[in-house]
Order: structure tokens, then sequence, then C-alpha cells
């Protein structure tokens, strides 16, 4: 346990549905990413976030998807109008901006299946 | 090309043996990470690096900056190292730019 929660565990939607995640970093970081991992593939970058502001956002991340971190503590990640090619697993962590050698904590995923 | 690339993709072993998976990067960089990801997909970081070598337990991780190199050993390898390593970098700000990992599996 790395300290970084993710909610749910596993998603199965139908194409079309919207469905939201939440990530819970370590309590006093300020930065949280978020990143999609498919089947067979490394991590991908989506967004992230110093305390509330999104601060850069990938190309990967269409009109469906928004991230919010509203208080600067958790965050969610909404995808609307699931299609299945959004099938994958959302990964979170989060680091704490004091030096440059602080490093990110992941948390353990929620794992995507849109039918 | 990829902005990380790893290799090898796929590497198996017997116990005991020494292992080592490299990683070849294209990018500026302020850190490289070494990952490991068990099956159900939680990620552990196990080194970062910015500069020289870095050793826990049976791990060492070395970064060459000028030759944009990195490669992770491990020594006396168990069945419990079975996992996927993953290499990734961090500029500026941090965000990580990952390769494709290598999935190691250590027969008894």
């Amino acid at each position: 346990d790395t300290g970084v929660s993710q909610n749910p565990r596993h998603k199965i939607t139908k194409r079309g549905q919207n469905v939201t995640f939440r990530c819970d970093p370590i309590s006093e970081h300020n930065r949280l990413y978020w990143y999609r991992q498919t089947l067979g593939q490394g991590p991908e970058f989506l967004t992230y976030f110093q305390n509330e502001a999104q601060l850069e956002k990938s190309r990967l991340l269409s009109d469906r998807f928004s991230a919010e971190r509203p208080k600067g503590s958790f965050s969610t990640l909404e995808i609307q109008r699931t299609e299945q090619g959004d099938s994958a697993m959302y990964l979170c962590a989060s680091r704490l901006l004091v030096s440059s050698y602080n490093e990110q904590f992941f948390g353990p995923g929620t794992r995507l299946t849109v039918l | 090309k990829n902005e990380v690339e790893q290799s090898p993709q796929n590497l198996t072993a017997q116990e005991g043996e020494f292992i080592t998976i490299n990683c070849s990067y294209s990018v500026g960089i302020s850190a490289l990470h070494w990952l490991q990801q068990h099956p159900g997909g939680g990620i552990v970081s196990l080194f970062m690096l910015s500069s020289g070598k870095k050793k826990h337990g049976r791990l060492i991780a070395t970064i060459n900056i000028q030759e944009k190199h990195s490669s992770l050993h491990i020594t006396a390898s168990h069945p419990r190292d079975s996992a996927v390593y993953i290499c990734a970098v961090g500029g500026s700000n941090y965000k990580l730019t990952f390769g494709k990992g290598t999935l190691l599996t250590v027969n008894p």
C-alpha cells in the first residue's frame, strides 16, 4: 500500500454510459497525475494537477474526458459517452513538490471495461 | 520511435540467475524511474535516478546521462521477482513517459 487509493478498482460499463473515477493522494502531496495503460503497453500521461490547478492535459484527453481536483486533495476523472477504446487501466500518482528528488507514488489503478 | 525503449520485452530466467534490463531514452530528463508492476496493475517505484548508481537489496540501478541509458540489475533472482519492470523518464514537470515494460518470469 503506497498510501494512494483509487476507487473503484474495477468498473464495467456499457458503451455510451458515463463513468467517474476517484483518486485520493497521499495527504500532503500537492502534485497529482493521471495516466492510462492499455493492455501490453506502458502507461501514458493524461493530465496533472498542482493543488487544484490543472496544469497540463495530453492530446489523449479528448473532450469526453474531464478531470478535477476541487480542493487540492482528491481528484476525479470522468469519461462521458464511453467507447470501447476507453477500456484501460487508469492510474493515479502523487508526489510532493518540494525538491527534484521526490518520487511519484502510484495508486492501485481502476480497470475500466467498456462493453 | 518511442521516446523510451526497453529491452528485452520478455525475459525468462532460472532462479538464482543475474538479470539485466536495459532502458534507452531520447529526450532530456530530470530523473529516470524504475517501476515494478504485478498482475492486477499496482505499480511500485523501485528507484528514481538522476545520476550514478543506486542499490536496494538485490536490485541495482545505474544511469549514464551522456549515453541516455539505464540498466536495472537483479542479483540472485527469485520467482517472487516475476513482474513487469517499467522504465519511465520525467522532465521538468515530472510527468512521466514510460517504456512498454519488460515481462520477467523467474522459474524455480
